[in-house]
């Protein structure tokens, strides 16, 4: 079975510094990653997502995550961050292969609080 | 523009009251899921359905009930049952049988107790 932890529940840090979010899994199959963001009382949004191919993936807003399959990691990192980034982060597993039918399990989730 | 409508936004249910929370997309997705929120424990599948008329039990299912009469809507009731319901409910939907398609998500429904 899947699963997935993030290893901080919460990391405060301040405006325009550099941040990691950290999030291993263990699957014994092939997996596919996303990074969900959540602002408060809202749903998740959809960060970025690893599928296959290059094993750096970014999103629009200065995200970028690297999968390491060595590793079982899918760290999350943005190089200065903004007031604005302030939210919790879910890290998230599918697996592939043909019985899967798209579940995903979620890590506990990081809260990033970004200080002025 | 598509998306996921959940309702209401925010719930309270009285004793031993039965309780359904809404859940319609226009993404024209199969799949739909329900997940409760607890702070500190992530989200947790109750149920899920990838065709109309079917649906299977997530990690925890104990106290809620769900239907897929049509392929838009999926309802869910949290029963008197479930003792512990205060949380954050969230539905999503995505495309069936695509592990490596994301899960689309609304914006919730908290749900207290009176």
């Amino acid at each position: 079975a899947q699963s997935v932890t993030q290893l901080d529940s919460q990391v405060p840090v301040f405006e325009e510094a550099p941040v990691e979010l950290r999030c291993n899994y263990s699957s014994s199959v092939s997996v596919y990653l996303f990074w969900y963001v959540q602002y408060p009382n809202q749903g998740l949004q959809l960060l970025l997502k690893y599928l296959s191919g290059s094993t750096l993936v970014e999103s629009i807003n200065g995200f970028e995550a690297e999968f390491n399959k060595s590793q079982t990691s899918f760290h999350l990192r943005k190089p200065s961050v903004h007031i604005s980034d302030t939210a919790e982060y879910f890290c998230a597993v599918s697996e592939g292969g043909g019985t899967s039918y798209g579940k995903l399990t979620f890590g506990q989730g990081t809260i990033l609080t970004v200080h002025p | 523009d598509g998306g996921i409508t959940q309702s209401p936004k925010y719930l309270f249910r009285k004793e031993g009251q039965n309780v359904t929370l809404s859940c319609e997309q226009n993404l024209n997705h199969d799949a739909m899921y329900w997940y409760r929120q607890d702070p500190g424990q992530g989200l947790r599948l109750i149920y899920y359905s990838q065709i109309v008329n079917d649906f299977q039990k997530g990690d925890i299912a104990e106290g809620y009930s769900v239907s897929r009469e049509k392929k838009e809507s999926f309802p869910l009731t949290v029963t008197s049952a479930q003792k512990n319901p205060t949380a954050f409910y969230l539905c999503a939907s995505s495309i069936y049988g695509q592990p490596n398609q994301p899960q689309h998500f609304g914006d919730g429904t908290r749900l207290s107790i009176l």
